[in-house]
């Protein structure tokens, strides 16, 4: 069963921040947090992950609450290409058995 | 570099017959996964290999699915004989050890399999 609770979608406007929430209150001190996206019925494709620290690439940031209960992704720039469904992950460091849960539908309108 | 790549993308056969699915994973990649999403449902773990040994299969639905990787290399996912409900989309994907630690996975583009 997944370990996290997300919302079944949210709506942003293109060139926005897309803020996407995620809670996984059980989290256990070794398991990172990981976000995924697929887009249309492609593979999942890896986004960012962390264990405790925010984190930032090229794709986005990921902002981890310091009790590690909650996290948020952040799109800054949002464009109609990440339009897609985005999914919070926490799995073990040591390996990658991931429970996808349902995921947010994340709508970018022009 | 190529990322995961999965033969064939798409697969028709008739109930009762054989579907052999492959995955080639990035170079390197000792951690080989397969994941499949059945109609309506949410994408499942199927099992896990570190190079050629079953780490975890604990996803695997029933034994009409056997999976293999042979030299660690590339795995491929057999289903005898398919059923109805075996129709979704299969997924591969594989990441490398560093250490204790495991990069992320990168996911292929999966197999459309379709069970008339």
């Amino acid at each position: 069963d997944a370990k996290t609770t997300q919302p079944p979608s949210m709506d942003c406007a293109e060139g926005r921040a897309a803020n996407l929430p995620c809670n996984h209150s059980t989290i256990s001190g070794n398991e990172y947090v990981y976000w995924y996206r697929q887009i249309h019925s492609q593979g999942p494709q890896y986004i960012i992950h962390g264990l405790k620290n925010n984190e930032t690439n090229e794709m986005a940031s990921l902002i981890i609450t310091e009790d590690r209960k909650s996290s948020t992704l952040i799109l800054p720039h949002a464009t109609l290409r990440d339009t897609a469904v985005y999914y919070c992950i926490v799995a073990y460091y040591n390996f990658n058995k991931f429970y996808f849960g349902s995921g947010t539908k994340l709508n970018v309108k022009p | 570099e190529a990322g995961v790549t999965q033969f064939p993308s798409h697969s028709v056969i008739e109930k009762g017959q054989t579907v052999t699915l492959r995955c080639d994973p990035i170079s390197g990649h000792d951690n080989l996964y397969w994941y499949r999403r059945v109609m309506g449902k949410e994408i499942k773990f199927l099992l896990h290999f570190v190079k050629e040994s079953k780490q975890d299969e604990s996803g695997m639905p029933n034994n009409r699915f056997l999976a293999e990787r042979t030299g660690g290399t590339y795995s491929t996912l057999k289903v005898q004989p398919a059923e109805l409900e075996d129709s979704g989309v299969y997924f591969c994907a594989s990441s490398q050890v560093y250490g204790t630690a495991n990069t992320e996975a990168f996911f292929g583009q999966g197999t459309r399999l379709t069970v008339v």
